[in-house]
């Protein structure tokens, strides 16, 4: 079993829609990443948290502490919002680990 | 500022031949990471610095593959001799300060085939 699992692993939607990806970690971590990877292959940083929430125009994130779970939410969904989410669970300072990705695909 | 800076974008080299990737980090950035991704394995951390003294190799597949890091602005990804299953995208990164409450920014990968 993966240490950070994440689904859907691909998700299709029509423009306007409420969009959720959902992430899962079995370890202990000092922070979780979500970050966003375009075609073409560049990854950017969305959100780091260690807990509660977190809002960025569009996008939410969430984390439960407790429960090792956190969300992305994307509001009013766009085509240009297609790209490959992926979650990370930082264990300590530095160390990265990442979940598989999920690719989301927002039809006009 | 420019962001992190990796060169080559892509690289095509025959098996056997030695590879040399480039990253230069955010300026002030004190910490820097090398991370390759595969369809089948995702994105994994071969080896960060802190300081440009090498922290975590353990991601290193084998002795193949070499990071240096020989001051704050430059570091390199070598691979000698490489293989068909080095092809990958390789992402460098770094990120300000030695604490997990700092983002990390990435550059735009340099896109690895070996035939």
């Amino acid at each position: 079993k993966n240490e950070v699992e994440q689904s859907p692993q691909n998700l299709t939607a029509q423009e306007g829609e409420f969009i959720t990806i959902n992430c899962s970690y079995s370890v202990g971590i000092s922070a979780l990443h979500w970050l966003q990877q375009h075609p073409g292959g560049g990854i950017v940083s969305l959100f780091m948290l260690s807990s509660g929430k977190k809002k960025h125009g569009r996008l939410i994130a969430t984390i439960n502490i407790q429960e090792k779970h956190s969300s992305l939410h994307i509001t009013a969904s766009h085509p240009r919002d297609s790209a490959v989410y992926i979650c990370a669970v930082a264990q300590g300072a530095q160390k990265l680990v990442f979940g598989q990705g999920t690719r989301l695909t927002i039809n006009p | 500022d420019a962001g992190v800076i990796q060169s080559p974008r892509h690289e095509v080299t025959e098996m056997g031949q030695e590879v040399t990737l480039r990253c230069k980090p955010i300026s002030g950035h004190n910490s820097l990471f090398w991370y390759r991704q595969t369809m089948m394995r995702g994105l994994e951390l071969l080896i960060y610095f802190n300081n440009n003294v090498p922290i975590d190799d353990s991601g290193m597949p084998e002795d193949r593959f070499s990071a240096k890091m020989p001051n704050a602005s430059f570091s390199t990804l070598k691979i000698q001799p490489s293989e068909p299953r080095d092809s990958a995208v390789y992402f460098c990164a770094s990120r300000p300060q030695s604490r997990s409450g700092n983002t990390i920014y990435f550059g735009e990968g340099s896109w690895l085939t070996v035939v």
